[in-house]
């Protein structure tokens, strides 16, 4: 069955470092996500990615968050200046249209101490 | 942003009972509807979609009233494994999928 692939699958960084995660998604997907859970709390969502450009964003993704999809496989979210309130669980999803549900990878867990 | 609830539970329940949960939804033009299962510091992972007629797989079955604006989601025989938090989802398309907050699920023997 195919998968979503997130690396690293755990993080830990100093306050104020920038952090990038990789996420891969399934090859035929049209449109990709991030999501956020903070330990005990819902799933948030970030950002979403279509057609090589960000189709809608949270108030969460502020001007510290950006994605790339540098080539045709990789989808990556940089946070350029983490902060302590960063930390959490990172998902990436993809969908080929979203009638048939999401694909989540299996995260990154963020730490910023 | 359009808003999805759900009760938090935590549901208790024993082994072979049956369990429903309810979630509602805001947005009246949402098309796609989806129970996700959650285990502890897991990623979501899809349990079914739910169809306009209502739709069964195994001891699971999911409903859609478009007319209230709520999906449910009902575990026949429950067992120990299906202890998770279940997560409704709606989205569909290039609409952002909305997760609720989850109900959290324990079979107990």
């Amino acid at each position: 069955e195919p998968e979503v692939t997130q690396t690293p699958s755990h993080q830990v960084t100093q306050m104020g470092q920038e952090v990038i995660l990789r996420c891969v998604p399934i090859s035929n997907h049209l449109y990709f996500y991030w999501y956020r859970q903070i330990l005990g709390q819902k799933v948030e969502f970030l950002v979403s990615f279509y057609n090589n450009e960000i189709s809608e964003k949270s108030e969460i993704f502020d001007d510290q968050f950006s994605v790339e999809r540098p080539d045709g496989s990789n989808f990556t979210l940089k946070i350029r200046s983490t902060k302590l309130e960063d930390s959490a669980m990172y998902f990436c999803a993809s969908t080929g249209t979203g009638n048939y549900g999401y694909t989540f990878g299996s995260g990154t867990r963020l730490t910023v101490v | 942003r359009k808003e999805v609830e759900q009760d938090p539970g935590p549901f208790n329940v024993p082994e072979g009972a049956t369990v429903a949960f309810n979630c509602t939804y805001s947005n009246s033009a949402s098309q796609s509807f989806f129970w996700y299962r959650q285990d502890c510091r897991k990623e979501p992972k899809l349990l079914m979609s739910v169809y306009s007629s209502g739709n069964e797989d195994g001891r699971f079955t999911a409903q859609l009233n478009r007319a209230s604006q709520y999906i449910s989601l009902l575990i026949r025989d429950s067992k120990l494994s299906d202890s998770a938090t279940y997560l409704c989802v709606v989205g569909g398309g290039s609409y952002i999928p909305t997760f609720g907050r989850g109900t959290s699920l324990i079979v107990h023997p």
